[in-house]
């Protein structure tokens, strides 16, 4: 049962303009959600959170937004740099456990 | 290094026998979690413990998944009998307390079974 979904596989963009990454859960129960980035050979790394009690969250060059009425939260990344090359992945934590759900990710390529 | 460690990092095995892996977690952080990846997915979480406590081990694939923290610091998950089909990265991560929802994971063992 996919209860976190990154329907984009892979994303390219032109260093210095924006990243969008997009995701869409189906559970209701979920009330926080992570984006963490991978590099190969490498576990995933945190990046930013957000609570289901905000609807924006900013740290430098990525904001996270959440949209609770469609299900949908976005990762945008401004400006983008080669460095964030990586897959994205997408989380969601219910509120009565920690069983955490991944989405199946999405490569980013950002070309200088 | 004072990150999440798993050992070993690649492991290769003829279908039928047992494995097992070791991780490591952050040295404060009491919660530790296990996942499975597969190729082309996120990770999928297996079960997690509170100290030595194995809090939730309902996700663990079948009876031949097995996972201890026996004194609340590294754990280890074995796998019993191995099939082909439980080829896939295993990640472990850790966090800090019951209200920190950010884990930190390690590299993982890549576990190959022919």
């Amino acid at each position: 049962d996919q209860q976190v979904k990154q329907n984009s596989p892979s994303l390219s963009v032109q260093e210095g303009r924006i990243s969008i990454l997009n995701c869409d859960y189906t559970n209701s129960m979920f009330d926080y959600f992570l984006w963490y980035k991978k590099y190969p050979a490498e576990g995933p790394t945190f990046l930013i959170s957000i609570s289901s009690i905000k609807d924006k969250n900013e740290d430098g060059r990525f904001t996270v937004f959440l949209n609770k009425s469609a299900k949908h939260l976005s990762l945008h990344i401004v400006p983008s740099q080669p460095g964030d090359s990586a897959v994205y992945f997408c989380a969601a934590i219910p509120y009565n456990n920690n069983d955490m759900r991944f989405g199946a990710g999405t490569r980013l390529t950002v070309k200088p | 290094d004072t990150g999440v460690s798993q050992d070993p990092r690649h492991k290769i095995t003829k279908r039928g026998q047992n494995v097992t892996f070791r991780c490591d977690p952050i040295s404060e952080h009491n919660r530790l979690y296990w996942y499975r990846q597969t190729l082309g997915q996120g990770p999928e979480f297996l079960t997690y413990f509170q100290n030595e406590a194995q809090l939730e081990k309902s996700r663990l694939l079948s009876d031949r998944f097995s996972a201890e923290r026996p004194k609340g610091s590294f754990s280890t998950l074995e796998i019993q009998r191995t099939e082909q089909g439980d080829s896939a990265m295993y990640l472990c991560a850790s966090s800090l307390t019951e209200t920190d929802n950010e884990q930190f994971f390690g590299p993982g063992t890549r576990l190959t079974v022919l």
